[in-house]
């Protein structure tokens, strides 16, 4: 049981650039989440998705665009990556009430 | 406007219980509140949530006030592995937790 899993661990990109982040969970969660965390501050919503084929935006959707074809795959793209794209970024699953956290996905964007 | 204020950092000595508190005067009456914690650079981990009433788990105690104004986190023997921020949330809880993290608490948990 491995939980939350996201690909790659590490990225560099140079602006302009797409890329897809992974996030794959093995515990039949229903809501998948993507979020971002910026150096000293606390995490923010980017995307979620109450089930397959559903996303919905959070509070800082804009440059990001997501997919979930399966329940157990929730993907993050950057379509042209800009500087203020790097960050962190931890991809979570979970049921109604508590959110289980991936270990994370650290961006360079130069 | 942040929904909860908490202080920046703490610390408690090891074996002793560690009380991080939250101020969440705006909260609304179908709101909960959510205590996560992130060690180190990880991913966060969630603790405890809570209505109404005081709540209790393997990890941790939450003391809801009666005006829901204010909660508590009770860690009740700390431990050096319990050194974290810890995150302080209300959410209201449709169809799924929209968590709007704060900055939080570090805890510094010291021997």
């Amino acid at each position: 049981n491995a939980g939350v899993t996201q690909t790659p661990k590490f990225r560099v990109l140079k602006t302009g650039q797409s890329m897809t982040l992974l996030c794959a969970q093995d515990m039949n969660h229903e809501y998948m989440y993507w979020y971002r965390q910026d150096p000293g501050m606390g995490l923010r919503l980017i995307h979620y998705s109450v089930g397959e084929g559903t996303t919905a935006k959070g509070e800082v959707p804009d440059g990001y665009n997501v997919s979930r074809l399966k329940k157990q795959n929730f993907l993050l793209g950057l379509e042209s990556a800009a500087p203020s794209q790097t960050s962190v970024y931890f991809c979570a699953s979970g049921r109604k009430y508590e959110q289980y956290f991936g270990p994370g996905t650290r961006l360079t964007v130069t | 406007d942040a929904k909860t204020t908490q202080p920046p950092s703490m610390d408690c000595a090891e074996g002793r219980a560690a009380n991080l508190p939250c101020n969440h005067s705006t909260i609304s009456g179908n709101e909960y509140v959510y205590w996560y914690r992130q060690i180190h650079s990880q991913g966060p981990q969630y603790i405890i949530h809570g209505l109404k009433n005081n709540e209790t788990n393997e990890m941790a105690s939450l003391i809801i006030t009666e005006d829901r104004k204010s909660s508590t986190l009770i860690l009740p023997h700390a431990t050096l592995r319990d050194t974290a921020v810890y995150y302080c949330i209300v959410d209201f809880t449709g169809t799924a937790s929209k968590l709007t993290f704060g900055t939080g608490t570090r805890l510094q948990v010291t021997l």
